[in-house]
């Protein structure tokens, strides 16, 4: 089945480290995006990208980093200069524009 | 810059009836407007794509209607289940906007039996 698999489900981490988060889909779809989401604020954008080897940074891009070196795959990075990264995030992808999002199951992270 | 509400934050209904969710926004230069439902934990699933030509969609029981100059989505789910509750989210990408969704706070909908 087509989708996006978002891993791990859940992620623990100590204050200060780098985390990366997974997400790969086999849509063969352009666009992928990376979102955020905690209680009461609706989803933030991090960072998207519309074509392999090219991103650009969201509404909320400071302490994360993004790769997209494979069409399929695009890995998030929460930094330890990101200051509240505990929160539900959230991958998803698009052929166009005039297409629906596919979101994939999401990873929560927490950090202590 | 655009902000999207969806009011009421939450929805308790019985089960079979009729209702209607909103969607509100401030820039009416809009490319498109999407409904989604999110599950507790889960990620969203698209409901429905609503063009900004086009003045409705529908999809079995759920119809999305979009009116521009007024800056309104409504979503609208008949005879409702138990199954319904979750929650609905709308999103909509300006002219221009690229492929960049802003997306509403969402109206958590619980129907009840």
């Amino acid at each position: 089945d087509g989708g996006i698999t978002q891993s791990p489900k859940y992620l623990f981490r100590k204050e200060g480290q780098n985390v990366t988060l997974s997400c790969e889909q086999n849509l063969n779809h352009d666009a992928m995006y990376w979102y955020r989401q905690d209680p009461g604020q609706g989803l933030r954008l991090i960072y998207y990208s519309q074509i392999v080897n090219d991103f650009q940074k969201g509404d909320i891009a400071e302490g994360y980093s993004v790769s997209r070196e494979k069409k399929e795959s695009f890995p998030l990075t929460v930094t330890s200069a990101q200051k509240n990264p505990t929160a539900f995030y959230l991958c998803a992808s698009t052929q166009d524009r005039n297409s629906p999002l596919h979101f994939g199951n999401g990873t929560r992270l927490t950090v202590t | 810059k655009q902000e999207v509400t969806q009011i009421p934050a939450a929805l308790s209904v019985p089960e079979g009836e009729n209702l209607v969710l909103n969607c509100s926004f401030t820039d009416s230069a809009i490319y498109n407007l999407q409904w989604f439902r999110q599950d507790p934990g889960k990620g969203l699933t698209s409901l429905l794509l609503i063009q900004s030509s086009q003045r409705e969609q529908t999809s079995g029981r759920l119809n999305a209607s979009l009116d521009k100059s007024s800056g309104r989505s409504t979503l609208y789910i008949a005879a409702s289940q138990p199954g319904d509750s979750a929650t609905y989210l709308c999103a909509l990408i300006l002219t221009g906007g690229g492929n960049k969704l802003t997306f509403g706070t969402g109206t958590q909908l619980k129907v009840e039996l």
